[in-house]
């Protein structure tokens, strides 16, 4: 595709349960960046990786969040037992190493 | 702690006026400063980036400065449009391995007719 795709676009998760959420780079891009962006606010770092290693998760704000991108390329974000405080929006973003990045939409994720 | 602030937090003008947001910033070591526009349920979209070196970066009617100096940055937008309606986030790359970036927390502006 032309651009970062991310799926779902919306995604309500009960309290407790277990989310994924996916990233689809644009192609042959080396960085890929995940960020949470809770309302109102600017983007916060959690991850990042460089082909498939993940090489910063020190933005990661508790172990039961998880993020993978096993061949290099597409990437999913997994929460386990969802809570409240995790309603925010994910932000995957894509570049060549060291330039602009691109970004997706995001996924808007809601916890009840 | 690297930081970047951004005032004012939100800002309404009225459609053809001009107005300048401001960043300031904490991030040491300094690689790159990035203005992003931020529409209302996108993502961000870069609209400049600046360097050490640079102290000012057209794109239009968006022009933003850099001083390096006393670690601020503006971003003077001209002639403002309905569609200016958006978040502005300053955002700071850290020089290190791979393009460690700080974001600002954003200033929403809205465009009145």
């Amino acid at each position: 595709g032309a651009g970062v795709s991310q799926s779902p676009r919306y995604k309500v998760a009960k309290r407790g349960q277990d989310v994924a959420l996916r990233c689809d780079p644009i192609s042959g891009h080396v960085s890929l960046f995940w960020y949470q962006q809770a309302l109102g606010q600017g983007p916060e770092f959690l991850t990042y990786f460089q082909n498939e290693a993940q090489l910063d998760k020190s933005g990661l704000p508790s172990d039961r969040f998880f993020a993978e991108r096993p061949e290099g390329s597409v990437s999913t974000l997994k929460i386990q037992r969802t809570q409240q405080e995790d309603s925010a929006v994910y932000l995957c973003a894509s570049s060549f190493t060291n330039t602009e990045a691109f970004f997706g939409q995001g996924t808007r994720l809601t916890v009840v | 702690k690297n930081q970047v602030e951004q005032s004012p937090q939100s800002l309404i003008i009225l459609e053809g006026k001009n107005c300048t947001l401001q960043c300031n910033y904490t991030v040491s070591p300094f690689s790159n400063l990035r203005w992003y526009k931020q529409d209302t349920g996108r993502g961000p979209v870069s609209l400049t980036i600046m360097t050490f070196s640079e102290n000012t970066k057209s794109n239009g009617r968006y022009t933003a400065t850099l001083d390096a100096d006393t670690k601020q940055s503006s971003l003077h937008i001209t002639a403002s449009q309905l569609s200016d309606s958006a978040s502005y986030i300053c955002v700071v790359s850290v020089k290190t391995s791979y393009d460690k970036v700080i974001f600002g927390p954003g200033t929403s502006l809205s465009v009145i007719p």
